[in-house]
């Protein structure tokens, strides 16, 4: 099974200043097709979670654009360039590349 | 848009089984999988399965392998979930995703207890 880990699993930031979540795999995501599916959630306090990212950059329709992914193979990066009072929740990176796995989620909230 | 709305929460006793339903509305059911992912409290959200919406076909997680079964009724447009022989650590929020992209349902608390 792939495992996925986070860093850091709490993440306290001022409104305004950028923040950056590290997901890594314990296999490389590639898939045979040369895709990578590593996604990103966002699950707001009381709100069903909703995918941000998926296959590693590409934003969901409706995704501010202060929110980016990167990364490659097995370490991949969750980017909010400027955090706002909404980006607040935890966010799971997941694999779709060998089964489904979740990430253990960061907290992400205001100092 | 795109609306899944899942039954209501449950309260059921170790051993029992338990059935979810996830409606769908504003798309063609038939064309996207639906995926089920549960939370236990203070836990990382947990992919279930999913199943083909179109043919039927499942896909279940090991960890629920033989305790799951998903299926849906296309006249309907709405999926359910069967979660059989529960027990306390069963206790989670489950969640119905439509190709577990943006649109997710809004979650059914099931609750095991004795």
């Amino acid at each position: 099974d792939v495992v996925m880990t986070q860093s850091p699993l709490s993440l306290p930031v001022t409104l305004g200043q950028p923040a950056s979540i590290s997901c890594r795999s314990s296999q490389s995501l590639v898939y045979s097709d040369g895709n990578t599916y590593l996604n990103w959630f966002q699950h707001r306090p009381g709100q069903s979670p909703r995918r941000l990212i998926y296959k590693v950059s590409y934003r969901e329709s409706g995704v501010p654009d202060r929110f980016s992914g990167s990364g490659s193979g097995t370490d991949f990066t969750l980017k909010i360039s400027r955090v706002e009072a909404e980006d607040v929740g935890v966010y799971y990176c997941m694999q779709g590349t060998r089964g489904v796995t979740f990430g253990p989620g960061t907290k992400v909230d205001i100092k | 848009q795109v609306q899944l709305v899942q039954s209501g929460a449950e309260v059921k006793k170790p051993g029992a089984s338990v059935k979810l339903s996830c409606k769908a509305s504003g798309y063609t059911f038939t064309s996207y999988p639906i995926h089920w992912v549960r939370q236990a409290p203070g836990q990382r959200l947990e992919w279930m399965g999913w199943i083909n919406a179109g043919n039927g076909n499942t896909k279940y997680s090991q960890e629920f392998q033989g305790r799951v079964t998903f299926t849906r009724d296309t006249s309907a447009s709405t999926a359910y979930m069967e979660l059989s022989s529960l027990r306390s650590e069963d206790t989670a929020v489950y969640y119905c995703a439509r190709d577990l992209s943006v649109d997710w349902g809004q979650g059914t608390l099931v609750t095991v207890s004795s």
